[in-house]
């Protein structure tokens, strides 16, 4: 079984659409996180929840909006697509909010906005 | 503030090199520091982590040893196989309460035979 998974893997849409990336981690985790990664492999924060608590929302345009239903989903929505919105956005977790809990990382959503 | 550097890539070596890819870290305290690797097409993996000064992680024939007077977490490997080849992260965590892992810029590995 997959321990974190995301959905879609691609999604290539044009801009102005409205569109959503699922995440669900099995690992009974308290903590998830968005990233996203740009074409230089950069990574960079954007959201964490614990137990279903926004504790991260870094510097990130209000057309991204999280939504956490139950401490094993953290979906990503995105109004209004642009094209510098094109990135891989990786969804993990983390047992909890301690220092030394690893992140499980999904395998990423390539979006591309044209 | 917290930040991560490490090398710039891509790091070029033949298969048996050995390998050392830099890291270091700044910090406002003692992080939890980790490398993690991606390869092609997936999600990243932990590939080891260090808690305190003077931890070393091991995994796979990689080490790294938290340097807490150099605040450096290099990356090891004494004969690195082809199948090694990807993009290889240093991140570092604290324990504030909003933590989250910072990560370096990754160095990609290309391994030839």
């Amino acid at each position: 079984d997959t321990a974190v998974s995301q959905t879609p893997k691609y999604l290539v849409t044009q801009m102005g659409n409205d569109k959503s990336i699922k995440c669900e981690q099995n690992l009974g985790h308290d903590t998830m996180y968005w990233y996203k990664q740009d074409s230089k492999k950069f990574l960079k924060i954007m959201f964490s929840y614990n137990n279903k608590e926004l504790i991260i929302n870094e510097t990130v345009p209000n057309r991204f909006s999280p939504k956490s239903p139950d401490k094993a989903h953290l979906n990503l929505h995105i109004n209004s697509l642009e094209l510098g919105d094109s990135a891989v956005y990786f969804c993990a977790s983390s047992q909890d909010l301690r220092s030394n809990s690893p992140l499980h990382f999904g395998n990423g959503t390539r979006l591309t906005v044209t | 503030g917290n930040s991560v550097t490490q090398m710039e890539g891509p790091v070029t070596l033949s298969e048996e090199a050995f390998l050392t890819i830099n890291c270091t870290y700044t910090a406002t305290g003692y992080p939890s520091l980790f490398w993690y690797v991606q390869y092609p097409g997936e999600g990243l993996q932990l590939l080891l982590k260090a808690t305190k000064a003077d931890d070393k992680g091991s995994n796979k024939g990689f080490e790294a040893t938290y340097r807490k007077e150099t605040t450096s977490f290099h990356l090891e490997k004494g004969s690195v196989q082809v199948s090694d080849s990807a993009v290889y992260f240093c991140a570092h965590s604290m324990d504030t309460g909003r933590r989250a892992l910072t990560f370096g810029s990754g160095t990609r590995l290309q391994v030839q035979p």
